[in-house]
């Protein structure tokens, strides 16, 4: 089976810094990941997914997440962020190949001007 | 083109009561998915359908949890005797078939708040 830990539960930031938002993970089998993004009153939408290849991937609105295996943990990450990243951000597994998504319990990102 | 949608968006019952709730998937998706969205606490899988194959139920909370998707589109949750525990935001997403490019990502639907009285 497979799990998800968000290490942080909310996210304070001011505008124009960088922000790292954790994310461990624990499957005894290779396994996708994933970063949700929910904007206040939205539906959910996938940031960005790890399939395999490159460890370093890149998602929309200038976000990336890196996989580390060897650490277990998928964290994103954001160089400048924008008062509209302000949103909930949910890390997700899934086995390779199977569809069943575990998810975290969420981080919210509150960016401040 | 049209994404998931549910419906209703919003529903008050009395505990004690049953309630439906849909979701129509993006046209071609074969997977669909639910998941219970409760306050501080992320997304439960409840269940999951992937074409004709045996729905994946590993998520439902009890027995008075059950879901059926007819046609292989349209899907309903139903919940027997609600209790106020069940009070939780209801979401559905679909996917495309395995191999189908991009198949891994879900595509999820705004969701129906369930509130139980």
């Amino acid at each position: 089976a497979q799990s998800v830990t968000q290490l942080d539960s909310q996210v304070p930031v001011f505008e124009e810094a960088p922000v790292e938002l954790r994310c461990n993970y624990s499957s005894s089998v290779s396994v996708y990941l994933f970063w949700y993004v929910q904007y206040p009153n939205q539906g959910l939408q996938l940031l960005l997914k790890y399939l395999s290849g490159s460890t370093l991937v890149k998602g929309i609105n200038g976000f990336e997440a890196e996989f580390n295996k060897s650490q277990t943990s998928f964290h994103l990450r954001k160089p400048s962020v924008h008062i509209s990243d302000t949103a909930e951000y949910f890390c997700a597994v899934r086995r390779t190949g199977g569809f069943k998504t575990i998810f975290g319990a969420g981080t919210r990102l509150f960016v401040k001007a | 083109g049209a994404g998931v949608s549910q419906s209703p968006s919003n529903k008050v019952t009395e505990k004690g009561k049953d309630v439906e709730l849909r979701c129509d998937p993006i046209s071609g998706h074969t997977a669909l998915y639910w998941y219970r969205q409760s306050l501080g606490q992320g997304l439960e899988f409840l269940i999951y359908f992937q074409g004709n194959s045996a729905p994946d139920k590993s998520g439902l909370p009890s027995d008075r949890f059950s879901a059926e998707r007819t046609g292989g589109s349209v899907s309903t949750l139903t919940i027997q005797r609600t209790q106020q525990e069940d009070s939780a935001v209801y979401l559905c997403a679909s996917s495309l078939a395995p191999l189908a490019g991009s198949w891994e990502t879900q595509y999820f639907g705004p969701g129906t708040r369930l509130l139980v009285l």
